[in-house]
């Protein structure tokens, strides 16, 4: 099975700030690499997906890079609506068995 | 607009089954592939099952597999989720999630609101 670690898995910022988090794959997944967020009680929303491509109605601030084993998900400035959790997944498994990972929380300083 | 509704979650005592259902509306659903995704109080997310647009193919997490049975009604726009053998760890939030593909590289672009199981004796 392909096991997927994101890191940090908790982050504190301000608004403004350039965060990235990355994932990293047990095993190349080209770029099989989906990314979501999650606020508290909440059902997760689609950022990125094929490890850069961002979804419709994304700010631009959001962007998503790699592939292969390594991928970051960068905000470039944070504004006080991303304060949530964050999670990539990958869909590159055959026959599919999705994972994801466990998760970066990001906070206010 | 696109939309997906979960229902059916409850306190069930562990070994005893439960029925989730998902109702889809505003787009064609029998032409998408659906997930069912879990998340237990305080954790992260976990794939569940994922059923293909016409039912011909299923595929589930080694956790619930042989326990759980992912079907389709696709003349009632229906997602549906039997759970049998239920155990403490498979209390979650549980959510349906539309299957999108770019090129070959799938992804879940709509989520339903999410309903709660509770396995408690």
């Amino acid at each position: 099975d392909i096991q997927m670690t994101q890191s940090p898995s908790s982050l504190s910022a301000s608004v403004g700030d350039r965060v990235a988090i990355t994932c990293r794959a047990s095993q190349s997944i080209s770029s099989y690499l989906n990314w979501y967020q999650q606020k508290p009680g909440k059902a997760p929303k689609l950022l990125i997906y094929a490890a850069s491509s961002v979804q419709s109605g994304v700010p631009s601030r959001f962007s998503g890079s790699g592939s292969g084993t390594d991928f970051t998900l960068i905000i470039s400035s944070l504004q006080p609506e991303d304060f949530a959790t964050y999670y990539c997944q990958q869909s590159y498994s055959d026959p599919q068995m999705y994972t994801f990972g466990q998760g970066t929380k990001l906070d206010i300083k | 607009q696109v939309q997906l509704v979960e229902s059916g979650g409850g306190v069930v005592q562990p070994g005893r089954s439960l029925r989730l259902s998902c109702a889809a509306s505003g787009f064609t659903f029998n032409n998408y592939g659906i997930n069912w995704v879990r998340q237990a109080p305080g954790k992260g997310l976990e794939w569940v099952a994922l059923i293909s647009y016409d039912g011909s193919n299923k595929y589930y997490a080694d956790s619930v597999k042989g326990r759980f049975t992912i079907s389709r009604d696709n003349s009632k726009n229906t997602l549906y989720l039997e759970m049998n053998s239920l155990r403490a760890e498979d209390a979650a939030v549980y959510y349906c999630a539309k299957e999108e593909h770019y090129v070959n590289i799938a992804f879940m672009d709509v989520w339903g609101q999410g309903t709660t199981v509770t396995v408690s004796s």
